[in-house]
């Protein structure tokens, strides 16, 4: 067990419709990474938020945002969501903000497109 | 642009051998690199760092070694096991992790 938790599991829904993916990091990480994984694709870097501030950039879309609250949780929203949004979206977190550190990768949000 | 790459195809090592991993990088020099692992369906979970001034970097039946000159990186599982069968991935990273960048990924498969 990671200590990362991600909710919900699976997410079932329309072209064109709004989602929220939920992200707990691990108890004392700072640092909250969301990752986006098609079907034969690699790991791609969304987004980085350290203690609340973003803090590194990656192939996010326009119509994809996150945030980071106070008690550390993140959220990633996904709006005018297209058949091609569908994949598996990692969080993963830790200790600080550089690449120094091991990332704790929770077991993600499987989200389909219909 | 920065690039990784890894074994595309698929590695098939019989038990007990060596399994040896390669990941290749151009156009960034990292100041630390990682090794994840990957089973289906979950999330990848961290076995290795090394950084730019080891050469290797040991863990059990893991090893792993990073080659600034090369730009390489070679991942080992020694007496390799059906239970070590699982996706590798390898992400050099640079010392402000400015962007984090993964490869694609090495399926091995360890056959009894």
């Amino acid at each position: 067990d990671s200590g990362v938790t991600q909710t919900p599991k699976h997410l079932i829904t329309a072209t064109g419709q709004r989602v929220t993916l939920r992200c707990s990091p691990r108890s004392g990480d700072l640092s909250v990474y969301w990752y986006q994984q098609s079907l034969d694709q690699g790991l791609q870097f969304l987004i980085q938020y350290y203690n609340g501030e973003e803090r590194a950039k990656g192939n996010i879309l326009e119509r994809f945002s996150a945030q980071q609250f106070p008690d550390l949780h993140s959220e990633l929203n996904l709006s005018s969501l297209e058949l091609g949004d569908s994949a598996l979206y990692f969080c993963a977190s830790s200790v600080g903000a550089t690449g120094n550190q091991p990332q704790h990768f929770g077991d993600g949000t499987r989200l389909s497109i219909l | 642009s920065q690039k990784i790459e890894q074994n595309s195809e698929a590695l098939n090592i019989q038990e007990g051998k060596t399994a040896t991993l390669t990941c290749n990088y151009t156009n960034y020099s990292p100041a630390y690199l990682q090794w994840y692992r990957q089973d289906p369906g979950r999330g990848p979970v961290f076995l290795l760092l090394i950084r730019e001034n080891e050469k290797e970097k040991r863990k059990e039946r893991l090893k792993v070694t990073f080659d600034t000159t090369l730009k390489q990186s070679l991942f080992h599982i020694t007496a390799s096991q059906p239970a070590d069968s699982a996706t590798y991935l390898c992400a050099p990273q640079d010392s402000s992790a400015s962007k984090i960048i993964f490869g694609s990924g090495t399926r091995l498969s360890i056959r009894p």
